[in-house]
């Protein structure tokens, strides 16, 4: 059974521009969410998608948004980047049903993000 | 909003039990306890959760003191591949009646031959 898969594993971007990462979920998991993780803060929670929808939102500003597909695979984007944006963003895609315990979370192995 | 505090590093000889402590003084009574842990470059990975009870599976033992307050996860034979940082983690229940994991520091766990 294929893991959690996150493209691009590497990327180097410039201030003010932005970034597309993609994910694709274990297969039959329907929920996935996004973390952001830097030496200074550690693991932050960015938001979970299940079912298309938005269950689930941490406390960063709207340049970081998200969406996901009908096959379950997700994307998320940042708008206007900065250098404190410099970060492994990690993907973690679980069994979880809706309005049931968050169940087992599997990750990837993360983008990793550099802004010069 | 941290909910769990756990030292910064503990050495753990092979081969023996490495005890990881931590502390959520503050934690409700039905938000879980989670553990995962990351070996450097990877992703991380779950390990064990709990609510009142001791628990284990293959990986580890989660004995959580009777108040709730504080946690342990127990590696019972601790391997070199065990190196790694390990989260202890509070899943909080959230006003719009969904959840959300908090995760600590960590501990960086250097397993020594």
């Amino acid at each position: 059974k294929a893991g959690v898969t996150q493209t691009p594993r590497y990327l180097i971007k410039t201030r003010g521009q932005q970034v597309t990462l993609s994910c694709s979920p274990i297969s039959g998991h329907r929920s996935v969410s996004w973390y952001q993780q830097t030496p200074g803060q550690g693991l932050q929670f960015l938001f979970e998608y299940f079912s298309e929808t938005q269950r689930n939102k941490g406390n960063f500003p709207g340049r970081f948004s998200g969406r996901q597909f009908s096959n379950s695979r997700s994307e998320m984007n940042v708008s206007t980047l900065e250098l404190g944006d410099s970060a492994l963003y990690l993907c973690a895609s679980s069994l979880r049903t809706s309005g049931s315990s968050v169940g087992e979370l599997f990750f990837g192995e993360g983008s990793r993000l550099t802004v010069l | 909003d941290a909910k769990t505090t756990q030292p910064p590093s503990m050495d753990c000889a092979e081969g023996r039990a490495a005890n990881l402590p931590c502390n959520h003084s503050t934690i409700s009574g039905n938000e879980y306890v989670y553990w995962y842990r990351q070996i450097h470059s990877q992703g991380p990975q779950y390990i064990i959760h709990g609510l009142k009870n001791n628990e284990t599976n293959e990986m580890a033992s989660l004995i959580i003191t009777e108040d709730r307050k504080s946690s342990t996860l127990i590696l019972p034979h601790a391997t070199l591949r065990d190196t790694a940082v390990y989260y202890c983690i509070v899943r909080v229940a959230r006003m719009d009646s969904n959840y959300q994991l908090i995760w600590g520091a960590g501990t960086k766990l250097i397993i020594k031959p």
